[in-house]
């Protein structure tokens, strides 16, 4: 099972300021690693695909970048809306696996 | 517009059985392969299982701690899935969420969940 590691655990940060969450793989994932938003109450929302790919609807602030196995999600500017924990999770090789997840809050 | 609708989450013994169910719409349910994560209470998301679409042959996967215990299956006529939950531990105890597959294994629709509490 390849397990996916995020840093930090919490990040503290004010609007405004720009986020980088990273994600480590196992083993190599080549780019097949996604990025979730996931707010208290609220369904996971997915905004990274195949590591870069934008899902439809995302603003440009977030972007991935990454391959084999360290990646990273960045929120260029943060705004209020931003404050959620997010999740790296691979679909390389069975079973699908999650992070454990980075707590983004307001500093 | 995307729904996923589950139902059927409760409060059920530890040893017992309870079945969740989920309702989709907006989207070709046949050619969907749908997955359900789960998140235990203070934990973070965890894959559970999948049922691929007949045109993918139908497979159904399982992750380790579940499988023997849990039956995910379909009915495209329906466009529902099912998890079929037997054998429940303290630790099942999580918010259930029906997904849809993209692009083989991302989560592209996810549902309001289901909350299944197992307790004595």
């Amino acid at each position: 099972e390849i397990v996916l590691t995020q840093s930090p655990a919490t990040l503290s940060l004010s609007p405004g300021e720009r986020a980088t969450l990273s994600c480590r793989a196992s083993q190599s994932l080549n780019t097949y690693l996604a990025w979730y938003q996931h707010k208290p109450g609220q369904a996971p929302r997915p905004l990274i695909f195949d590591a870069f790919d934008r899902a439809t609807g995302v603003p440009a602030r977030f972007s991935g970048s990454g391959s084999g196995t360290d990646f990273t999600l960045i929120i260029s500017s943060l705004e209020p809306d931003d404050f959620a924990v997010y999740y790296c999770q691979q679909r390389s090789s069975w079973p699908l696996t999650f992070g454990q997840g980075t707590k983004l809050e307001i500093k | 517009e995307v729904q996923l609708v589950e139902s059927g989450g409760g409060l059920v013994k530890p040893g017992g059985s309870l079945r969740l169910s989920c309702v989709a719409s907006g989207f070709n349910f046949n050619n969907a392969w749908m997955s359900w994560v789960r998140q235990a209470p203070g934990k973070g998301l965890e894959w559970v299982g999948r049922a691929k679409s007949k045109a993918a042959g139908g497979t159904i996967e399982y992750d380790a701690p579940v499988k023997g215990r849990f039956i995910i299956s379909r009915d495209d006529s329906k466009n529902t899935v099912y998890l079929q939950m037997n054998s429940l531990k303290t630790e099942d105890t999580a918010l259930y969420y029906c997904t849809a597959d993209h692009r083989d294994g991302y989560f592209i629709y996810w549902g309001q969940g289901a909350l299944v509490t197992v307790s004595s």
